[in-house]
């Protein structure tokens, strides 16, 4: 069975700081992963994804994640942190390619920024 | 700007009431997905169709809820008779299946539903 474990329901960070936010997957066949991001009373828009082609993966809004299959991880990084990337992310796992297949996601991490 | 489109936002109802929730997924999608989000359980999977016919339900309280898609641009969400334990954001995604942009799901705003 496929599953994520995201480390830590809450960050947070003070702006400019380093973002990291923990992600690790478990799956017995090659998987899919995700980040998404979902800010305040809005629907979750795709930041990236890891799609076998290449193990760091460059996202929208400056993030940015690696696939490491010794460590099976996903983190996501972000070097400098603004006061707008406040908001839920989730990382998630998917067996095949086409969005037909089931996405199974994390429980979230809430990333607060300090002025 | 291609968008998945929800109705309604915010649905406020007593128990015991029938609930519909809508989706129009984006045009030339054939994957829809119907997700509810809680504080407790976070994002859980109810239900997802493939060219409107649907590949798992098994996320879904069989006894009350119902998904449906009458047609490629449409899918709902029943609820009969609520609970005040269907208290949730419910969100619908669509997808394609071919393409370049094949592995992505791409959400609607949700539909925020307090069952009194």
């Amino acid at each position: 069975a496929q599953s994520v474990t995201q480390l830590g329901s809450h960050v947070s960070v003070s702006e400019g700081a380093l973002v990291l936010l923990r992600c690790n997957y478990s799956s017995s066949v090659p998987p899919y992963l995700f980040w998404y991001v979902q800010y305040p009373n809005q629907g979750l828009q795709l930041l990236l994804k890891y799609t076998s082609a290449a193990t760091l993966v460059k996202g929208i809004n400056g993030f940015e994640a690696e696939f490491k299959k010794s460590e099976t991880s996903f983190h996501l990084t972000k070097p400098s942190a603004h006061m707008s990337d406040a908001a839920e992310y989730f990382c998630a796992v998917r067996r095949g390619y086409s969005s037909a297949s089931k996405i199974i996601f994390g429980s979230g991490t809430r990333l607060s920024i300090r002025p | 700007d291609a968008r998945v489109t929800q109705t309604p936002r915010h649905k406020v109802t007593e128990m015991g009431q029938e609930v519909t929730m809508r989706c129009q997924p984006i045009l030339g999608h054939n994957t829809v997905f119907w997700y509810r989000q809680t504080m407790m359980q976070g994002l859980e999977l109810l239900a997802y169709f493939r060219n409107r016919a649907p590949l798992d339900d098994s996320g879904m309280p069989k006894d009350r809820f119902s998904a449906e898609m009458p047609d490629a641009t449409l899918a709902t969400l029943k609820i009969q008779p609520s609970e005040p334990r269907d208290s949730a954001v419910y969100f619908c995604a669509s997808g394609p299946v071919t393409g370049l942009t094949a592995d992505t799901q791409y959400f609607g705003p949700g539909t925020r539903l307090t069952v009194l």
